[in-house]
């Protein structure tokens, strides 16, 4: 089965600190990796995906099949970051399996 | 813009009450998707559809039923409300497996 373990339900980081949102998965196959995030009074919306090893707003994450994990970094955290975000999954043709959420807060 | 829209934005309802939550997109979407939103425990997927004639259970379908009027709309029923019910609901869309997904407003629904 799929399954996506996001253990912090909160982070508080300050402003100009490093960020790192953890996400680990249990998938036996090839799967696809994403970061999804909600910003208050917005609606919920992709982040990053690993198939386009891109960076988005200072983010980055790398996927580690060894340590099946997916983390979500940035090196200077700012107060718009502060959102909730999901680590989510898809193998194949199924829908997105997400985790639970970590909300970040960062402080001034 | 609202290319997925969901209605109604909020809802109060009673126990035992029936329900329904709509969505309707602009975008051309075949593949549709309804989950629901608690806090700690994040986004649960109810059911999917990938196209008009398809409707798939997802991981908490139990009390939930879903219809597919045509490829821009995807209803969810709760035929008899019961508290534990209540949460955000989300609708999404999606054009192809590995494309990203549409997220709606979300829908607020309360049941007493």
């Amino acid at each position: 089965a799929q399954r996506v373990t996001q253990p912090e339900k909160l982070l508080s980081v300050f402003k100009g600190a490093p960020v790192e949102l953890k996400c680990n998965y249990s998938y036996s196959g090839s799967p696809e990796l994403f970061w999804y995030v909600q910003y208050s009074r917005q609606r919920l919306q992709l982040l990053l995906r690993h198939i386009s090893r891109e960076s988005i707003k200072g983010f980055t994450a790398d996927l580690n099949k060894g340590e099946t994990s997916f983390h979500l970094k940035k090196p200077f955290a700012q107060e718009e970051d502060s959102a909730m975000y999901y680590c989510a999954l898809r193998s194949g043709n199924t829908p997105l399996v997400f985790g639970k959420g970590t909300r970040l807060s960062v402080i001034a | 813009d609202a290319d997925v829209t969901q209605t109604p934005r909020n809802r109060i309802t009673k126990t035992g009450k029936r329900i329904m939550l709509e969505c309707s997109q602009t975008k051309g979407h075949d593949r549709m998707y309804w989950y629901r939103q608690d806090p700690g425990l994040g986004l649960r997927l109810i059911y999917y559809s990938f196209d008009v004639k398809d409707i798939n259970k997802g991981e908490i379908s139990d009390g939930y039923s879903v219809s597919r009027q045509a490829q821009a709309k995807f209803s969810l029923s709760l035929e008899s409300a019961i508290p534990n019910q209540t949460a955000l609901y989300f609708c999404a869309t999606s054009d192809h497996p590995g494309s990203k997904l549409f997220f709606g407003s979300g829908t607020q629904l309360s049941v007493l």
